[in-house]
């Protein structure tokens, strides 16, 4: 059965301090797999796609790379406005999306 | 992804009614992919349309629950006879073209059953 866990499920940082958020995944026929932000009481924003093993992509302090088993989200010198539940999914046949429970980030100033 | 227009942002329903909930997608996107989010659950997939077509409706409850997207006007989520079990955020994503491209998902709907 496909599969998507992320760890950990919360994580409080302090401000300044660099982590990585884990996706491990199980699934037939992977496609993509993607990274999403949701803040509270909105709609997942995209932030990254990948596609192969050992790809990897940038946006401010966010890096995410790929494995053939598993993704991480590193995060260097968080700032408290990096607060949000991230999300990881993988892409499985024309277009439907697998999403992992998400990670529960809080950036402490 | 402000875009993806979903309305209305908060629907409140008493058990035994219809909820009808609607998502407009990105400009020039043609496919619309509904999605669920049940209280504490990740998202889970429903649907996947395109113009006067459903292509995958494999999450989808296979009663009281049903979608289209027309070819003109917006795509809609149709729950009959809502139970409280159905009070979620359901969320609607939009893509130019199938295949490995990024959904943008729009604000959601967030339905309660009382």
């Amino acid at each position: 059965e496909d599969q998507v866990t992320q760890s950990p499920e919360a994580l409080r940082l302090q401000e300044g301090e660099s982590s990585s958020l884990n996706c491990s995944y199980t699934v037939s026929g992977l496609r993509g797999l993607f990274w999403y932000r949701q803040d509270p009481g909105k709609g997942p924003e995209f932030l990254f796609t990948l596609y192969s093993a050992g790809e990897e992509k940038e946006k401010e302090r966010l890096k995410a790379t790929l494995t053939k088993k598993e993704s991480f989200l590193h995060i260097t010198a968080p700032k408290p406005e990096d607060s949000a539940t991230y999300l990881c999914a993988v892409q499985k046949g024309a277009q439907k999306l697998v999403f992992g429970q998400g990670t529960r980030l809080t950036i402490n100033p | 992804n402000a875009g993806v227009m979903q309305n209305p942002r908060h629907l409140v329903r008493r058990r035994g009614q219809e909820a009808r909930l609607r998502c407009s997608p990105m400009k020039g996107h043609s496919h619309v992919y509904w999605y669920r989010q049940l209280p504490e659950e990740g998202l889970k997939f429903m649907v996947y349309l395109q113009k006067e077509n459903i292509i995958d409706e494999s999450g989808m409850p296979k009663e009281r629950f049903s979608a289209e997207f027309p070819k003109e006007g917006p795509s809609i989520l149709r729950i009959q006879q809502v139970v409280r079990g159905d009070s979620a955020a359901y969320f609607c994503a939009s893509s130019p073209e199938g295949g490995n491209t990024e959904a943008f998902f729009g604000q959601g709907t967030r339905l309660t059953v009382v």
